[in-house]
């Protein structure tokens, strides 16, 4: 199976700051990685697709990038609503699998 | 709107079984492969198994496979998880899931709610 590591596992961040999430696979994926927002009592949400595609209706602020084993997730200006739990995804191969998740809370 | 409702989850014995259900509106549900993912208490998300379109393609994450088994009913515009052989570990919140395949690559682009499983004696 391939494993995602996400790293960091948590971090603090203030509104109007540029954070960066970044993604490694075990093994390579190409670009077959997608990224999700979870926030507590919701469904997650796709933010990036295909490692750098944004989803429609998700704001420029989120970007994405990278391919074969490393990825990064950047969310520019950072806004009270992207507090959140963060994650990778590889659909590469089966068994599909997730990143352990990033949480941003408020510094 | 595209709309996944999951239902069928509850208090279950270890051992015992269980059959979750998804019904889709909102989209043409014979185009598109689906997915159930879970997420235990405090813990993130798991993948747990997929179906293509047809029922062609079927995959397993390996902590269930044996012991769930999905499955859809295009004409009801409906997915199954029937979970037997339940353990503690499969408590989890199931979220139904809508598969989008753009130019090959593959990605979960709707998310239901989820059903809650709680597996205890």
């Amino acid at each position: 199976d391939i494993q995602m590591t996400q790293s960091p596992s948590s971090l603090s961040a203030s509104v109007g700051d540029t954070v960066t999430i970044t993604c490694r696979a075990s093994q390579t994926i190409s670009s077959f990685l997608n990224w999700y927002q979870h926030k507590p009592g919701k469904a997650p949400k796709l933010l990036i697709y295909t490692a750098s595609i944004l989803q429609s209706g998700v704001p420029s602020r989120f970007s994405g990038s990278g391919s074969g084993t490393d990825f990064t997730l950047t969310i520019s200006s950072l806004q009270p609503e992207d507090f959140a739990i963060y994650y990778c995804q590889q659909s590469y191969s089966s068994p599909w699998t997730f990143g352990q998740g990033t949480k941003v809370d408020i510094k | 709107e595209v709309q996944l409702v999951e239902s069928g989850g509850g208090l279950i014995q270890p051992g015992r079984s269980l059959r979750l259900s998804c019904a889709a509106s909102g989209f043409t549900f014979d185009d598109y492969g689906m997915h159930w993912v879970r997420q235990a208490p405090g813990k993130g998300l798991e993948w747990v198994s997929g179906i293509s379109w047809n029922s062609g393609r079927i995959d397993y994450a390996d902590s269930v496979k044996g012991r769930f088994t999905i499955s859809r009913d295009n004409a009801k515009n409906s997915l199954y998880l029937q979970m037997n052989s339940l353990r503690v570990e499969d408590m989890a919140l199931y979220y139904c899931v809508k598969e989008r395949i753009v130019s090959g690559y593959y990605t979960l682009d709707y998310w239901g709610q989820g059903t809650l499983v709680t597996v205890s004696s």
